[in-house]
């Protein structure tokens, strides 16, 4: 059964740099990628990027300066990285399967200022 | 990038209804059309695939459909387990790229 979990730090201060994990079960990073999803309060859905099977990377070109996504297959986690965080980061952020057929339950991160 | 021009962007319906929202493609993207609800406080869930295949376990009350660019999702007979958003994305091109959503309320 294919599953991924989120974790990382609630609350983040502005300018500095959030640290989420993607930990999945019931497949291997070196078979399939896995998206980065995130969600405003009351808004929609943005796709932010995704590490492949081989380990490439692509990005959204809005966030690409900022943002770094990386893995370690042998614990079977994805790791994003964005910097220079602002309070328009706050977020639910959702880490997915390629074919966004399976999702995790969210990790909410809220910006201060 | 590929713009999704999704509507409406709120919707109220009586339980029976038929509803249908609809996401509009800037450019072609073949049936390359997925389908999401996500019920308040959950993660997404994909519904439709490839622009017209049913996820299984969903009801078949849910279809998909395409006319040109414009894409629809239509539920045939609504219920209230129905309330939701739903959100369109095309994934024919990176960056991937979703509509703005539409809130689906029971009148």
């Amino acid at each position: 059964q294919v599953q991924l979990k989120e974790s990382g730090p609630v609350l983040v201060q502005a300018s500095e740099t959030l640290s989420l994990t993607c930990t999945v079960s019931g497949f291997s990073l070196t078979n399939y990628g896995v998206i980065w999803v995130r969600q405003p309060p009351g808004k929609g859905l943005e796709w932010m990027g995704i590490i492949w099977r081989n380990g490439n990377t692509d990005y959204n070109s809005a966030l690409k300066s900022r943002l770094s996504i990386n893995r370690d297959t042998s614990k079977s986690q994805v790791f994003l990285k964005m910097n220079s965080l602002q309070t328009d980061d706050t977020a639910i952020y959702y880490c997915t399967t390629p074919l966004m057929d399976a999702w995790g339950q969210g990790a909410s991160v809220t910006v201060s200022s | 990038d590929i713009q999704m021009t999704q509507s409406p962007s709120s919707l109220s319906a009586s339980l029976g209804d038929r509803v249908t929202i609809t996401c509009r493609a800037s450019q072609d993207i073949g049936n390359y059309l997925t389908w999401f609800q996500q019920k308040p406080g959950k993660s997404p869930r994909r519904m439709i695939y490839g622009a017209t295949n049913l996820e299984d376990g969903v009801p078949s009350r849910f279809s998909g459909s395409r006319s040109g660019s414009d894409y629809s999702l239509t539920i045939s007979s609504l219920e209230s387990e129905d309330v939701a958003d739903y959100h369109c994305l095309q994934s024919i091109q990176y960056p991937l790229t979703f509509g703005s959503g539409t809130k689906l309320e029971i009148k």
